[in-house]
């Protein structure tokens, strides 16, 4: 069975600081991936997915992820955070039967 | 355009009563899902559907029946809550391509005393 495991459940950051938010995944076949954020009292939003195209993968709001095989990661990074960026973000490996296997979320804080 | 629409969006049951959460979706998605939400452990999948008329359990289906009469809705029961059911219920769609988007609704918050 796939599975997802982000590293630390809160991230802190300052504002226009690097936001580095960590992911790992387990699966047999080559993978998609996808990122996915939700705002308080609010649905989740994509924010980028990876299907086997560039590796480096550019999404909404400054987002992007790169995927490397090798270490089985799939890590979601912004080179300058905002205030509106605060907000639960999950990874996901998506599993036959097109199904998401989420994993637990970062919450990530942002400071002034 | 409406997308993903849940209802109720909020509910308090007491344990042992019944309900049902509707998810409609108007983007003619054969795929359509049912997660809970949990602090600290994402969101499961309970149930699933493929097309109409069809469903399959998730990770965590114990307690819960679904049914998808129409394709555009899949809706979720409870026969006898229980406190562990407490949760925030997310309905998703998707068109079922590989590697394609799943489109998310609000959430139903579900309280059971």
């Amino acid at each position: 069975a796939q599975s997802v495991t982000q590293l630390g459940s809160h991230v802190s950051v300052s504002e226009g600081a690097l936001v580095l938010l960590r992911c790992n995944y387990s699966s047999s076949v080559p993978p998609y991936l996808f990122w996915y954020v939700q705002y308080p009292n609010q649905g989740l939003q994509l924010l980028l997915k990876y299907t086997s195209a560039a590796t480096l993968v550019k999404g909404i709001n400054g987002f992007e992820a790169e995927f490397k095989k090798s270490e089985t990661s799939f890590h979601l990074t912004k080179p300058s955070a905002h205030m509106s960026d605060a907000a639960e973000y999950f990874c996901a490996v998506m599993e036959y039967g097109n199904k998401l296997v989420f994993g637990a979320g970062t919450i990530l804080r942002v400071k002034s | 355009n409406a997308g993903v629409t849940q209802t109720p969006k909020f509910r308090v049951l007491k344990t042992g009563q019944s309900m049902t959460l509707l998810c409609a979706q108007d983007m003619n998605h054969e795929y359509m899902y049912w997660y809970r939400q949990d602090p600290g452990m994402g969101l499961r999948l309970i149930h699933y559907s493929v097309g109409e008329g069809t469903t399959a359990k998730g990770e965590v289906p114990d307690g819960y029946n679904v049914s998808r009469l129409k394709k555009q809705n899949f809706l979720l029961g409870l026969e006898s809550a229980a406190p562990s059911q407490t949760s925030v219920y997310f309905c998703a769609s998707s068109l079922g391509l590989d590697g394609g988007e799943l489109f998310f609704g609000e959430g139903s918050r579900l309280t059971v005393l």
